[in-house]
Parts: structure tokens; C-alpha cells; sequence
């Protein structure tokens, strides 16, 4: 079955500085979205990638998804204390329309002031 | 513009106990789903649903949980007589359609079974 690998588990990083989460799938991904979620709290969605090359941008977080859909990044620029968080990707269990999730295990970002 | 909403937010339940979980999806969702998050674990699917209908029930252990999504009113998840090993944090999430949509998700609920 697919899983979901997210490298590296944790991460701590000092305030200005760049940072890369990778997401790395067993099959190929129809979709692949990366949720925030701060401790005790609901997922935040940050953004979804379908196609093969595909990279998309909010702030200073980018994602990009490789030409061979199995393996995606999220780049954060000039990281702040708001960045702090468990950082989830998620792709769908089929092949992509099944409606259900599964996600890698998190990364957990610190960052210090 | 209201997101989705869970409540309660936090539950404390004994063992034996029935815990009721609610949902309300996005304002013009129809589609709900329910995940759980193990203590150490990962955000693990359970149930899908749609207004009247569950879609797919792959996740959901065989005994003691249902879901359901009534025509009106919040979606339900039940789970009867709790074992301490049912103490989680549930998530809801809504899509507006089933087809590659975002999912977009509730603050959860955290459930205690003493």
C-alpha cells in the first residue's frame, strides 16, 4: 500500500534562516497537499499539487512537485517564529479520487528567535 | 465565513461510556470525513460521507464506532462503551465535491477515556 515518508522528522532552525521538508511517496501522487498544524490544534491547509513539475507559492513557502509525481518539497524562505508547527503531507490513498487521505508522519519545525 | 466546526472540543469519558463527536462542514460542503490522530501516531483515515450516504467506511474499526451524516444537522461520529485505547484527537474535514478537492479541516476534538 502507499505510504508517505516526510524527512527530516524534526527540524530546528534560528530565526532568517531557509529551510526544506521532503515528501516522499511509494506510487505515484494525484495529489499531493501540505497542512500545517501547530500543537494541539486542527491542519491548516497550505497547498495542493497535482501535476508533474508543478510548484506553487503563498509567502515565503514554496512546494514544488517532481516531474515523476512521487516526491515533493516545501521550501520555507527566511523562516519566522510563526513558522513553528507540525507540518503534514497528505496525498490520496488511490489513484485519485477515493476521497481518503493519508498523510506522512510530520515534520516538526522550531524556530528560534 | 465560518469553517468547519467540531464539538466539543475537549471530551472526558469512563470506560463503557458513549462518546458523540460532531461535525459541521464548510458552509456549502457536502462531503465530510473523519481521521483520527493516535497519541504518537499519524493522522490516520476512518470514514467518508456524504449527505444521507456513507461513501467508504475502510477505517473505521468493526465494533463499537458508527458515522453518520443526517440530511440536516452536523455529521455524527459514535463510539460506544470507550476503552482507554479510543483516547485521540478526532479530526473532521469537509470538501465541497469528492473529486480531488481540498479537504479542509476542523480544530478536532480530543478524547480522554479514564
Amino acid at each position: 500500500s502507499q505510504e508517505l515518508e516526510q524527512s527530516p522528522q524534526s527540524l530546528i532552525v534560528q530565526e532568517g534562516k531557509n529551510l526544506t521538508i521532503n515528501c516522499t511517496s511509494s506510487k505515484t501522487l494525484y495529489g499531493l497537499y501540505w497542512y500545517k498544524q501547530k500543537y494541539g490544534e486542527g491542519l491548516i491547509f497550505l497547498m495542493m499539487l497535482q501535476k508533474g513539475g508543478e510548484e506553487k507559492s503563498h509567502e515565503k513557502i514554496t512546494a514544488k512537485l517532481d516531474e515523476k509525481k512521487q516526491q515533493s518539497s516545501l521550501h520555507i524562505t527566511a523562516s519566522q517564529p510563526s513558522h513553528a508547527g507540525i507540518y503534514l503531507c497528505g496525498a490520496d490513498k488511490g489513484s485519485g479520487n477515493t476521497g481518503k487521505l493519508i498523510f506522512g508522519q510530520g515534520t516538526t519545525l522550531q524556530v528560534k528567535p | 465565513n465560518a469553517g468547519v466546526m467540531q464539538n466539543p472540543r475537549h471530551l472526558v469519558r469512563r470506560r463503557g461510556q458513549e462518546a458523540r463527536l460532531r461535525c459541521s462542514p464548510m458552509k456549502g460542503h457536502s462531503h465530510v470525513y473523519w481521521y483520527r490522530q493516535l497519541p504518537e501516531e499519524g493522522l490516520k483515515f476512518m470514514v467518508y460521507l456524504q449527505k444521507e450516504n456513507i461513501i467508504d467506511e475502510s477505517g473505521m474499526p468493526k465494533e463499537r464506532f458508527s458515522a453518520e451524516f443526517p440530511k440536516e444537522g452536523p455529521s455524527i461520529l459514535r463510539i460506544q462503551q470507550v476503552v482507554r485505547g479510543d483516547s485521540a484527537a478526532y479530526f473532521c474535514a469537509s470538501s465541497f465535491s469528492g473529486l480531488q478537492e481540498t479537504q479542509y479541516f476542523g480544530p478536532g476534538t480530543r478524547l480522554l477515556v479514564l
